[in-house]
This record gives structure tokens, sequence and C-alpha cells, in this order.
């Protein structure tokens, strides 16, 4: 299930089981967006992107859904496996600016 | 090859030293950047350099100051900080600066006493 902490919001999965996790970007401007892993103590990891001219694209046991009529997007993990716990941010960018924008992470503990 | 590196990976100082953060990277990136992420929190752009020129400077307080001697490399010299301003401090770079994958280093763990 899904909890809201003081600062980071935890979903908790079964290892084998489909991860899906939310995130609300800001800008309706923004056209590139951006999952990132980060491990404790290691710096955020490129999983997958996405343009604003696509709602979907998939990786290996990742895929990307973007709904640009309520600005969110969503990561969703098959088959989630214990080395996939960790936090995971989603970042925004406008075309033609260098700012990347950050959500505020959720940390995906996957349960033996 | 993808790797940024930064170093030290740890760094503890006075609020009265000075001391630098390294940053490097050789995928023939043109923009390059610093971060400041607390813990539990993303994080938080402080400088944009794109072809060595500073691009944006996030209002980050001047006792931070960051440097782009070439393209592979850039720094971030320390100078009179805070207790608050302990954090890991991220350095990422991109190909050219605009929706495109930034890669980040592994962090350099800043702890002010």
């Amino acid at each position: 299930g899904e909890s809201v902490g003081l600062h980071l919001p935890t979903l908790s999965v079964q290892e084998g089981d489909n991860s899906i996790i939310n995130c609300a970007y800001s800008n309706s401007a923004s056209d590139y967006f951006i999952w990132y892993k980060q491990e404790s103590g290691k710096g955020p990891q490129f999983i997958i992107d996405i343009r604003s001219n696509m709602d979907k694209r998939q990786g290996q046991r990742v895929t990307v859904l973007l709904n640009k009529t309520v600005k969110h997007l969503s990561l969703q993990i098959a088959a989630t496996q214990p080395g996939d716990s960790a936090v995971y941010f989603c970042a925004e960018n406008s075309s033609g600016t260098y700012k990347y924008i950050f959500g505020t992470g959720t940390r995906l503990k996957v349960l033996a | 090859d993808t790797e940024v590196t930064q170093t030290p990976k740890h760094l503890v100082m006075g609020m009265t030293n000075k001391k630098s953060l390294k940053c490097e990277q050789h995928m023939g990136h043109r923009a390059m950047y610093w971060y400041k992420q607390k813990a539990k929190k993303p994080p938080e752009l402080m400088f944009v350099y794109s072809y060595e020129k500073l691009s944006i400077n996030e209002s980050v307080p001047s006792r931070f100051s960051p440097e782009c001697p070439n393209s592979s490399l850039l720094n971030l010299h320390l100078h009179a900080l805070q207790p608050e301003d302990s954090a890991l401090y991220l350095c990422a770079s991109s190909q050219e600066g605009t929706e495109e994958t930034q890669y980040f280093g592994p962090g350099t763990r800043l702890l002010v006493l």
C-alpha cells in the first residue's frame, strides 16, 4: 500500500508484483520528463524518459505513462525485485530551458 | 561510458574553512550542473553551465562559488559555510542542456561544523 510520511511518500509492494509510482508535474509547458532511481548514498540514476509528443514509452521492465491533460506521469515496474528498492523521482523540463524540476519523490519498498 | 565522477566523496569542514568540490565528465557534454540535496528531499538546482559559461544561478548565496575551467570539469568553491549547508552535493551533465537526459555523479556528502 501507499502511505505519506512526514517527508517522503512510501509505496510497499510484494516481490514479484507490479509497482506504479505516480508524479504530478507542475508546469503545463514542460515537454520532456525523466524518471530517476536513487539508492541510498548514491546519485540519481536515469531509468527512462518521455517527450510530450508521446503518451507511453516502454523500457526493460519499466513503462512510463504521460497524461498531459491532468499533468500526470507514472512509472510502472513489472515483477518488482528487491533491487528495485530505492527512492524514485520524476523530473520535468521545458524546451529551451536548462532547468529541470524534480518531484518530491516516492520511496519504493519491496517486501520479500 | 556515462560516468560523472565527483571528489571528494565525503567532506567535513568548519565554518571558517575554504574547500572545493570537483566534478569531471568525459562524455563530451556541454552542459554541467550543481545540485544540493537534503535528506528525504529532491535535488535542488544551484547552478548551470552551458559551453563553459554560467547560464543559471538559482539565487545561491555567494559563499558558494562555481567554476568551469573547461568543458570536462566543474568546481564548486566553498567558503564560510553554515551548518545548514550540510547536504549531498550532486554534479550532473547533459549533451547540450535542454530536453535531454542528465547524468548524475555519486555526490559529495558535506558536513559543516
